[in-house]
């Protein structure tokens, strides 16, 4: 596997569902992001890791809960969520150092529809 | 006002022709500006990237920059139906003074480029 990875790629459930997304990245990079992409909305940055230390919660509803685990791989635990959740999910990575230009490397996403 | 703002779209261009698009931002403490291209169900992917005043270019693209009129375009000459996507124009902040950063990108909302054969 190369870049940063996704998984599932799609994924359907019901608000009392409890789910996870994954994302792993292969770049040696020490920062990773969630962002959440609706219709017609730009981007919205949901939460940042650096050295997995997390250091940006961008508001977001508790029923969001990001872990992790080591610098490489990046988890979202989804409970009780609401329809209007239903969006594409994101996952970044980057390297961040003192020639940072904060180049960020996406996945190819997660599509997450809530019944 | 929005913090980082794209020129309404849709935008059509024949083949062949340039695509201008056009980006605006409110933070005057933003030093990197970023152009993604998404194809439709496909996730963002950077084509150019401009941290200083005036132009940068990279093969059909160019990346233009003014800081002091807050504002950041992207030109595609010889425009390909291949180039058909959403562009997305993104904006950060600063290095902290250690020199990282927590790499906060704010997005605009995308213009939708269409290039027609």
């Amino acid at each position: 596997e190369t870049g940063v990875t996704q998984t599932p790629r799609h994924l359907v459930m019901g608000m009392t569902n409890k789910k996870s997304l994954k994302c792993e990245q292969h770049l040696g990079h020490n920062a990773m992001y969630w962002y959440k992409q609706s219709a017609k909305k730009p981007l919205e940055l949901m939460f940042v890791y650096n050295f997995k230390e997390q250091t940006e919660n961008n508001s977001v509803p508790s029923r969001f809960s990001p872990e992790c685990p080591n610098s490489s791989h990046l988890f979202l635990h989804l409970h009780t969520l609401q329809p209007e959740d239903s969006a594409l999910y994101l996952c970044a990575s980057r390297s961040v150092g003192l020639a940072d230009r904060n180049e960020q490397f996406f996945g190819p996403g997660t599509r997450l529809t809530v019944l | 006002q929005k913090e980082v703002e794209q020129n309404s779209g849709p935008l059509s261009v024949p083949e062949g022709a340039i695509a201008s698009l056009n980006c605006t931002y409110s933070d005057r403490g933003s030093q990197s500006f970023f152009w993604y291209r998404q194809y439709s169900g496909k996730s963002p992917e950077l084509i150019m990237f401009i941290y200083s005043n005036g132009d940068k270019e990279d093969g059909r693209f160019t990346a233009q920059l003014n800081k002091a009129s807050q504002y950041v375009s992207l030109l595609i000459r010889d425009s390909q139906p291949s180039d058909s996507a959403t562009y997305l124009c993104a904006v950060a902040r600063r290095s902290n003074a250690g020199g990282t950063s927590y790499g906060k990108l704010t997005f605009g909302q995308g213009t939708i480029l269409t290039v027609h054969p």
